[in-house]
């Protein structure tokens, strides 16, 4: 079975700021996706970022970008120029593929708080 | 705005009840997840349907049941409800593409509270 670790529970930073939310994963599965989804004080899921395990290249849209290191097992989010509406919890997910079984498996989530 | 609907949006009910969740996915979308979100299990997925079939079972508990039906919509039943039963309930659809599944996108979700 998988699993998905955050180890920061929570994290602030000044707006404008860059801050990084670190991710690691177990699995034993070679073709699988990553993501990183964002849930506001809405409680609304909101997906920031994929990262598709066979590729090389670190994902990246527009201030977000992800840090993914196949072997260490680890996806870090970065977020650049820090925005009040990035205050939210951000969860970490894992998606084996070729399964029969597409769930997700997420992380226990770190609280993210953007300073004025 | 994700494109999956889910209503209602807040249910009160009471425990020993039945409760029916409604979910609309995205337009073409084939797959259609359930999870619970409560604070003390996080995040957890329910079930998975495919084009009406049920595809794959999480940790889903014997009081709840969930059905896909022809128009692709998906309703998800909890009956005989306790009070561990409060969460938020979200439902996800996805599609295909080269072979593969795609992207989950999730609605609104539903808050359960169980009095």
């Amino acid at each position: 079975a998988q699993t998905v670790t955050q180890s920061q529970p929570e994290m602030s930073v000044q707006e404008a700021e860059t801050v990084t939310l670190s991710c690691t994963y177990d699995t034993s599965e070679s073709n699988y996706y990553l993501f990183w989804y964002k849930q506001p004080p809405s409680r609304q899921m909101i997906l920031v970022i994929r990262q598709e395990a066979y590729k090389q290249q670190n994902a990246t849209e527009n201030r977000f970008s992800v840090n993914f290191q196949k072997a260490a097992k680890s996806f870090s989010l970065k977020i650049s120029d820090s925005q009040l509406g990035d205050t939210a919890m951000y969860f970490c997910a894992f998606m084996k593929l070729d399964s029969g079984n597409e769930k997700l498996t997420f992380g226990t989530g770190t609280r993210l708080t953007i300073i004025p | 705005d994700s494109g999956v609907t889910q209503t209602p949006k807040h249910l009160i009910t009471a425990t020993g009840q039945r409760v029916t969740l409604r979910c609309s996915p995205r337009s073409g979308d084939l797959s259609v997840y359930w999870y619970q979100q409560s604070l003390d299990q996080g995040l957890q997925f329910l079930i998975q349907y495919y084009n009406g079939e049920e595809r794959a079972k999480g940790n889903i508990l014997e009081r709840f049941s969930a059905q896909q039906f022809p128009d692709l919509h998906s309703e998800l039943n909890l009956s005989s409800l306790e009070l561990g039963d409060s969460a938020l309930y979200f439902c996800a659809s996805s599609t295909w593409t080269s072979g593969y599944t795609d992207t989950q996108y999730f609605g609104p979700g539903t808050r359960l509270t169980v009095l």
